[in-house]
């Protein structure tokens, strides 16, 4: 079974600190893919990064880091120096190959709240 | 290109009746998926179209329904509704040109549907 776990609900940062949202995931599959996503207010969910299951390399994009560890089935995400706009609830998921059943699966989110 | 974007935005219904919400792709996406996020459960999964045919379904009843015309466009139906079924209706959009790989789902805004 698939299943993403982000066990930190909601977290609070003073502006310009840097945080780290955790997710970690079980599947038995060898081929997955890994996402992150932003949901800020407005609520649409906004695509934020893709990985698949054959490439760990850590990515950076400005201010934002993945560290993808699949011996600890682990896919975290860093904000280096937070900002307001930070703010939102980011979710994790898995997904599976097209010719799989179910395929999206999602965490419970973390809310994070960035104090100006 | 234009996002997905989703009709109505917001809707009000009573217990009992019935409801359509509609979902237009990315242009050139062929599959549509749909979720439903509540506070309590998170981002649920209901069902995957793809080329008019529903290739995947979540583990909801059956008053939920949906389908997908030929221009990618689809529409879901919740029948004989419950207080229970207020949430927030995501609409996911993915290119799926592979067939095999999983492609990055893109949502649009949401329909926040309240049950009376």
């Amino acid at each position: 079974a698939q299943k993403v776990t982000q066990a930190q609900t909601e977290i609070s940062v003073v502006e310009k600190e840097d945080v780290t949202l955790d997710c970690v995931y079980e599947t038995r599959d060898t081929t997955y893919y890994l996402f992150w996503y932003k949901q800020p207010p407005s609520g649409e969910l906004v695509f934020l990064i893709r990985r698949n299951s054959f490439d760990e390399q850590n990515e950076i994009s400005g201010r934002y880091s993945w560290n993808f560890q699949k011996s600890t089935s682990s896919f975290n995400f860093t904000i280096t120096a937070s900002q307001v706009v930070d703010s939102a609830v980011y979710f994790c998921a898995l997904s599976r190959p097209a010719n799989t059943g179910n395929q999206f699966y999602f965490g419970t989110g973390t809310s994070l709240t960035v104090i100006p | 290109k234009a996002g997905v974007t989703q009709t109505p935005r917001y809707l009000i219904k009573t217990r009992g009746q019935q409801v359509t919400l509609s979902c237009s792709p990315i242009s050139g996406h062929r599959s549509v998926s749909w979720y439903q996020q509540t506070p309590g459960q998170g981002l649920q999964f209901l069902f995957e179209y793809f080329s008019e045919t529903q290739r995947n379904k979540g583990n909801f009843p059956g008053r939920f329904s949906g389908r997908q015309f030929s221009n990618s466009r689809s529409e879901m139906n919740v029948s004989t509704l419950e207080l229970g079924d207020s949430a927030l209706y995501l609409c996911a959009s993915s290119a799926e040109t592979s067939g095999r790989a999983r492609d990055t789902q893109y949502f649009g805004p949401g329909t926040r549907l309240t049950v009376l």
